[in-house]
Order: structure tokens, then sequence, then C-alpha cells
């Protein structure tokens, strides 16, 4: 079955450093990958996606790139801000799904930026 | 964006007794609607998907009688915890999509932590 791996946390970092969460998939055909973030008290809100290889999704700085050779959807960003401070899921939707279809779900990252 | 509310945002109950989730999409009809539930430091897991005023769908290994859902109108669904037991404390997190907009995100509600003692 589908299945998505992300680097464990927590990851702690200063202010203006660069970040990457690592995220692997394991899937049959082409899925569509998100990067969802989840702020204290929140819900889970999308923060950026991809539908097909090579496609690079990008938001609020932060960027990942459908890599289908290396089956991977890192999520990067080159200067994090305290306000960045999150939890961070790695997601698929199966290619042979419905469109309103079931995600799956990495573990999640706790990121914490220090002032 | 659109927004999805769930409440309780936390409750205890006593074993045994029922326990009712509500999830609510505040400015959108939502045609599908999704329940997960989510272990301390654990990915969310997909126990059910909902249509409007059909019948849930449940994944493999959650039972259906335990876990009651309904989804009666386009802005709520409901999940029943019956015969709660302390395995059932969790959080348990909705999401809510609708095909009447033409995108297919999921909006996710805060979550619900169930704590049976």
């Amino acid at each position: 079955g589908d299945s998505v791996t992300q680097m464990e946390g927590p990851v702690t970092l200063s202010e203006e450093a660069c970040l990457t969460i690592n995220c692997t998939y394991t899937a049959t055909g082409y899925p569509s990958l998100f990067w969802y973030v989840q702020y204290p008290g929140e819900g889970l809100q999308l923060l950026l996606k991809a539908t097909k290889a090579d496609d690079k999704g990008s938001n609020k700085g932060f960027e990942a790139t459908y890599r289908k050779e290396t089956t991977s959807f890192h999520l990067e960003k080159g200067s994090v801000q305290v306000s960045d401070s999150a939890v961070y899921f790695c997601a698929l939707r199966s290619a042979g799904g419905t469109s309103y279809g079931k995600l799956t779900f990495g573990q999640g990252t706790i990121l914490t930026v220090h002032p | 964006g659109a927004v999805v509310s769930q409440h309780p945002s936390w409750v205890i109950c006593k074993s045994g007794t029922s326990v009712k989730i509500e999830c609510r999409s505040l400015d959108f009809q939502a045609t599908t609607m999704f329940w997960y539930r989510q272990f301390p430091k654990q990915s969310l897991m997909l126990m059910a998907t909902s249509n409007e005023g059909s019948k849930a769908t449940y994944e493999q290994g959650v039972e259906k009688d335990k876990f009651l859902i309904n989804h009666a109108s386009l802005t709520l669904s409901t999940l029943t915890v019956t015969s709660a037991h302390p395995e059932d404390s969790s959080f348990y997190i909705c999401s809510a999509s609708s095909a009447l907009t033409g995108s297919d995100e999921q909006y996710f509600g805060p979550g619900t932590r169930l704590t049976v003692t």
C-alpha cells in the first residue's frame, strides 16, 4: 500500500537558518504530493502541492520538488522565521483514487524556530 | 480560505459511555467529509470517508459499529464513539471537501481530544 516517510523531529533552528525536511514515499503510479502545516491550536492547512514529476510547489517561501526518480518531495526554505514554528506533514494522494480521495500522511515533523 | 470547525475541542468521558463529535463546514458545502485519528507522535490515519446523504466508507480495521458516522447535511458530519474504552483515547480530526467548487482540496478542522477514563 501507499506510505509516506518523513524526517523525524523535532527540528530546532535559529531564525534565518535554512530548513530541509525530508520526505519519501511509496506508491504505485503517479500520486499527487502535498505538504500540510499545523500551527498550534489550529487545523492542518495546505502549504503546497505538486501533481506530476518535476513539478515544484511553492508558498510562503517554502518549496518542494516532485522527484519521481528518488520518490521524494523534500520541503525547503532558505530563511526560516519564528512564525514558521509548527508541525509539518508530508502526504500523498494515490493516482488511482477519486478526485476527492484519501490522503496518506507521514508522521509529522515538529519545527521550532528560535529568535 | 474555507473554515471547518469541530466541537468539542476536548472531551473526557467514562468507560462505557458514548461520545459525539461534530464537524461543521462554516462557509462552504461539504459534499465529502473525512475522519482521521492521530495517536501521539504518529501520523493521521484515515478512519472513514462520508459523502452527504450516503453511508460512510470505513477503512480496513475500523469498526463501523463502534465509530458511527453520520453526514446528513452539506455542512455537518458527526462521529459517535460508542461504548468508549481507554484505548479509544486519541485525537480525532475531520476534513471536508466540496465537489461543487471544482477544487479537490481538503480543509481540516482543529481536532478533538478524547480521553476515556
